[in-house]
């Protein structure tokens, strides 16, 4: 059964600096979906970046960015010029890619703290 | 568009009481799903739907029943409310439909607290 790892419970990081959450997955299949959610106070939850495992460059939408290890079955979130808002917990996910019943497998989250 | 939605924000119930939590989506997902988060944890899945009229366990479906009627509606219902079943509730739904559209889309979930 696959897994998700997030090692890291909380993080803190200064305002404009640059700070990386950590996810592990364990895994056989090689064709699979990773996501980062960001859950804020309001406990909406937000989807932040997707990355296609087939595909090899890193996906990045504005300041976020990840670090897609396929081999090493590992997914980094990096949150560049942190801002307030970005305070929240993030939650790393994993859905398979293959044809089938597509269920979505979730880390224990990372809660993250902007200092001012 | 409205996306997910769910009712009710918040609900406290005694021991022993039922109800059932609403979500719908306007999106023509042919997926929707039912989590729990309990505090400080991830999701853990309660009962998913692939389309309407069929629907599967979960990890965590002990004291939950579901139905999908529709395409937009998943109730998920909670007999004999119990302490254990306090949680935030989260609906959320998906097209999985090839490689489009894969994420999930979650509602603003339910807090319910049992007494």
């Amino acid at each position: 059964a696959q897994t998700v790892t997030q090692s890291q419970p909380e993080m803190s990081v200064q305002e404009a600096e640059t700070v990386t959450l950590s996810c592990t997955y364990d895994t056989s299949e090689s064709d699979y979906y990773l996501f980062w959610y960001k859950q804020p106070p309001s406990r909406q939850m937000i989807l932040v970046i997707r990355q296609e495992a087939y595909k090899q460059q890193n996906a990045t939408e504005n300041r976020f960015s990840v670090n897609f290890q396929k081999a090493a079955k590992s997914f980094s979130l990096k949150i560049s010029d942190s801002q307030l808002g970005d305070a929240a917990m993030y939650f790393c996910a994993y859905r398979h890619g293959t044809s089938g019943t597509y269920k979505y497998i979730f880390g224990t989250g990372t809660r993250l703290k902007v200092l001012a | 568009n409205a996306g997910v939605t769910q009712t009710p924000k918040f609900r406290i119930l005694k021991i022993g009481q039922s109800m059932t939590l609403q979500c719908t989506q306007d999106m023509n997902h042919n997926y929707m799903y039912w989590y729990r988060q309990d505090p400080g944890m991830g999701l853990k899945l309660i009962y998913y739907s692939v389309g309407a009229g069929i629907t599967d366990k979960g990890e965590v479906p002990n004291g939950y029943n579901v139905s999908r009627s529709t395409t937009e509606d998943f109730p998920l219902r909670l007999e004999l409310a119990a302490p254990s079943q306090t949680s935030v509730y989260f609906c959320a739904s998906s097209l999985n439909s090839g490689r489009a559209y894969n994420e999930q889309f979650f509602g603003p979930g339910t807090r319910l607290t049992v007494l």
